[in-house]
C-alpha cells in the first residue's frame, strides 16, 4: 500500500490564483480530512469527509472547498489564494472518525502565497 | 476532548529507553489516549493508543495509570531517528465528533549519540 499520498510537495502561488491540492489513499478508508499547520498554531482541521459524497467543515474552512466523489480521493481547492493561506497542508485518513481507529497522515504540501 | 500536559523537551541517550510522560487529569471514561510523533517536516505518524490497559506494539509501549489521569510512552531503545516532537492526544469515542485530532505543543525528544 502507498498509504496517503499528496501532490504537489511544494507550490508557490500569487495572490488571487486558485489551485487544487490532491490527496489520495489506497486503504479503503471512509474518513479523510485536511489540516493546516502553522508555526505556534499546531494543526487545525479545515474540512473532513466521512465517506464518498459527504463532507463537512472543520474549524478553519473559509477560503477552501472540498469534494469527495470517490472513496480514494479528497482534493482541497483554494478558491482565491491569500498570503494568510501560506502553510503546510496535511491530509489524513482512517477507517472511521471513531477513536478506535488511528489516523494516517500524508507527507504534506508546502504552500507559499505571494 | 480532555486537555493534555507534556514537558516541552527531553533528552535521551541513544540505545536507552525514552520515557515520555503525559498528564490528562480531566480525561473521561470514553476518551482514548493516543500518541503521535512528527519528525521534522514530515506528516504526523501514529505510534500507539489505548483506553485503560497498557498497550505494546512494534514501535512503543503505552502505560496508563489506573486512574487514567496520566500515561507514559516508552520507546525501549531510542535511536537517532526517534528525534521528533511527540504528541499525546485524548479523543472522545462517540460518533458526534468531527474526528479531529487536537495536537498540543508536544514534547521535543532529542536523542543524542
Amino acid at each position: 500500500n502507498a498509504g496517503v499520498t499528496q501532490t504537489p510537495k511544494f507550490q508557490v502561488l500569487k495572490t488571487g490564483q486558485s489551485m487544487t491540492l490532491q490527496c489520495a489513499q489506497d486503504m479503503n478508508h471512509e474518513y479523510m480530512s485536511w489540516y493546516r499547520q502553522d508555526p505556534g498554531m499546531g494543526l487545525r482541521l479545515i474540512h473532513y469527509s466521512v465517506g464518498a459524497g459527504i463532507t463537512d467543515q472543520g474549524e478553519v474552512p473559509n477560503g477552501y472547498n472540498v469534494s469527495r466523489s470517490t472513496t480514494e480521493d479528497f482534493p482541497l481547492r483554494l478558491l482565491s489564494a491569500a498570503p494568510s493561506q501560506t502553510s503546510v497542508y496535511f491530509c489524513a485518513s482512517s477507517y472511521s472518525k471513531s477513536s478506535y481507529n488511528e489516523q494516517f497522515f500524508g507527507p504534506g504540501t508546502r504552500l507559499t502565497v505571494l | 476532548d480532555a486537555k493534555t500536559t507534556q514537558p516541552t523537551s527531553m533528552d535521551c541517550a541513544e540505545g536507552r529507553a525514552a520515557n515520555l510522560p503525559c498528564n490528562h487529569s480531566t480525561i473521561s471514561g470514553n476518551e482514548y489516549v493516543y500518541w503521535y510523533r512528527q519528525i521534522h517536516s514530515q506528516g504526523p505518524q501514529y505510534i500507539i493508543h489505548g483506553l485503560k490497559n497498557n498497550e505494546t506494539n512494534e514501535m512503543a509501549s503505552l502505560i496508563i495509570t489506573e486512574d487514567r489521569k496520566s500515561s507514559t510512552l516508552i520507546l525501549p531503545h531510542a535511536t537517532l531517528r526517534d528525534t521528533a516532537v511527540y504528541y499525546c492526544i485524548v479523543r472522545v469515542s462517540f460518533s458526534g465528533n468531527t474526528g479531529k485530532l487536537i495536537f498540543g505543543q508536544g514534547t521535543t525528544l532529542q536523542v543524542k549519540p
